[in-house]
């Protein structure tokens, strides 16, 4: 079945560790995305890439970093920059052009929590 | 920018009853999309339902319908026979009408409990 598979679903980070999150596609989308979801702030857009070889910043893209080398995946990494990185981090994916009224589908998520 | 608010954090509705869940937004957009997410425990995003703006009737699934107005810029969720399987977390969002590769905008959720 197509989908979007997030890995890992928990992952824990040391102080002054860069991590990365796993996010990979099978719906041939062009388009996917990474939100933060924290307790109370409903889901934020940390970063979002149209193509491949291209991204653009989202609303709370301060810390993070995120490259999209192929159309399957978007990792994203959390640097040692991003003092309060303690969230559940939730990837999706779209189809462009047409599709404009189609919806995001989502992964799983992962739960990052400090060491 | 673009925001949407969801003035009501919790809700709670018995089995069987009806429920309905507010989100307002700010737009200067004519033409854009808005959407209904559910949220249960295990923290999958699911789609209940979605509108296009420049429709006039209200979308509809099943037990799940919503009260477009856009003059208002009022996108209300009704669930009619709720039931257990209902509880979660319901987020409103709205998306800019570029194409279907724009980040949607999200508010802050309404988390529904179901009583028995």
């Amino acid at each position: 079945d197509g989908g979007i598979t997030q890995s890992p679903k928990y992952l824990f980070r040391k102080e002054g560790q860069n991590v990365t999150l796993s996010c990979e596609q099978n719906l041939n989308h062009d388009a996917m995305y990474w939100y933060r979801q924290d307790p109370g702030q409903g889901l934020r857009l940390i970063y979002y890439s149209q193509i491949v070889n291209d991204f653009q910043k989202g609303d709370i893209a301060e810390g993070y970093s995120v490259s999209r080398e192929k159309k399957e995946s978007f990792p994203l990494t959390v640097t040692s920059a991003q003092k309060n990185p303690t969230a559940f981090y939730l990837c999706a994916s779209s189809i462009g052009g047409r599709g404009r009224n189609q919806p995001q589908h989502f992964g799983d998520g992962t739960r990052l929590s400090i060491l | 920018a673009q925001t949407v608010t969801q003035s009501q954090p919790e809700m709670s509705v018995q089995e069987a009853e009806t429920v309905t869940l507010s989100c307002t937004y700010d737009t200067s957009e004519s033409d854009y999309y808005l959407f209904w997410y559910k949220q249960p425990p295990s923290r999958q995003m699911i789609l209940v339902i979605r509108q296009e703006a420049y429709k006039q009737q209200n979308a509809t699934e099943n037990r799940f319908s919503v009260n477009f107005q856009k003059a208002a810029k009022s996108f209300s969720l009704k669930i009619s026979d709720s039931q257990l399987g209902d509880a979660a977390m319901y987020f409103c969002a709205y998306r800019r009408p570029v194409s279907g590769n724009t980040p949607l905008v999200f508010g802050k959720g309404t988390r529904l409990s179901v009583i028995a």
